[in-house]
């Protein structure tokens, strides 16, 4: 079945930092695929997407391209702030028509001034 | 403003006591569905409903009902909650249904923390 794998974290970086979360995927045809923010207390919000083979997803200087030879979609930001202290999930929709997403299990990111 | 709305935000229960959980959007959203998020798993996918009177089972189903009589309101109802159902919960709705090459963003509801004792 399709499943989203995730860097465990937490991730602990310093202010202005580079960021990578690694995300790997199982799943059959094409699947989109997603970065969620979770910041505390609060639901999940859409990061960046991309819905097909080397599409690049980009937003609030975040990026990541769906590599299908290595079944990526790794996250990574040039220089990271206090602000984006946050939980990051990757995730998946199948391409079968279906908007379920198929979630990893999530990476913590505390970045300290 | 567009937006999912989730009620209560937290609750405390008991084992055995029925409790609903409401979800309402405002966006005309044709899919909802409910998730719930345990640590180190991510968020499953309970159940959904692609339309009005239009349901189905997600991934971890058991324990849960849902019902959708109208297009904005999606409640998630537990008859005989057991502790093992304490979690996060949240709802989610998107304008429709995924296409090849064409997928909607999914807004979710800002999560209701349940703790059944």
């Amino acid at each position: 079945g399709n499943s989203v794998t995730q860097m465990e974290g937490p991730v602990t970086l310093s202010e202005e930092a580079f960021l990578t979360i690694n995300c790997t995927y199982t799943a059959t045809g094409y699947p989109s695929l997603f970065w969620y923010v979770q910041y505390p207390g609060e639901g999940l919000q859409l990061l960046l997407k991309a819905t097909k083979a080397d599409d690049k997803g980009s937003n609030k200087g975040f990026e990541a391209t769906y590599r299908k030879e290595t079944t990526s979609f790794h996250l990574e930001k040039g220089s990271v702030q206090v602000s984006d202290s946050a939980v990051y999930f990757c995730a998946l929709t199948s391409s079968g028509g279906y908007n379920k997403l198929i979630f990893g299990a999530g990476t913590r990111l505390a970045v300290h001034p | 403003e567009a937006q999912v709305t989730q009620n209560p935000r937290y609750l405390i229960t008991v084992t055995g006591k029925k409790l609903t959980v409401t979800c309402s959007q405002n966006m005309n959203h044709e899919y909802m569905s409910w998730y719930r998020q345990d640590p180190g798993l991510g968020l499953r996918q309970i159940y959904y409903s692609m339309n009005v009177e239009v349901t189905d089972k997600g991934d971890v189903p058991e324990g849960y009902k849902v019902s959708r009589k109208e297009k904005r309101n999606f409640p998630l109802i537990l008859e005989s909650p057991s502790p093992n159902q304490t979690s996060l919960y949240f709802c989610a709705s998107s304008r429709g249904r995924q296409r090849l090459g064409n997928t909607y963003e999914q807004f979710f509801g800002p999560g209701t923390r349940l703790t059944v004792l």
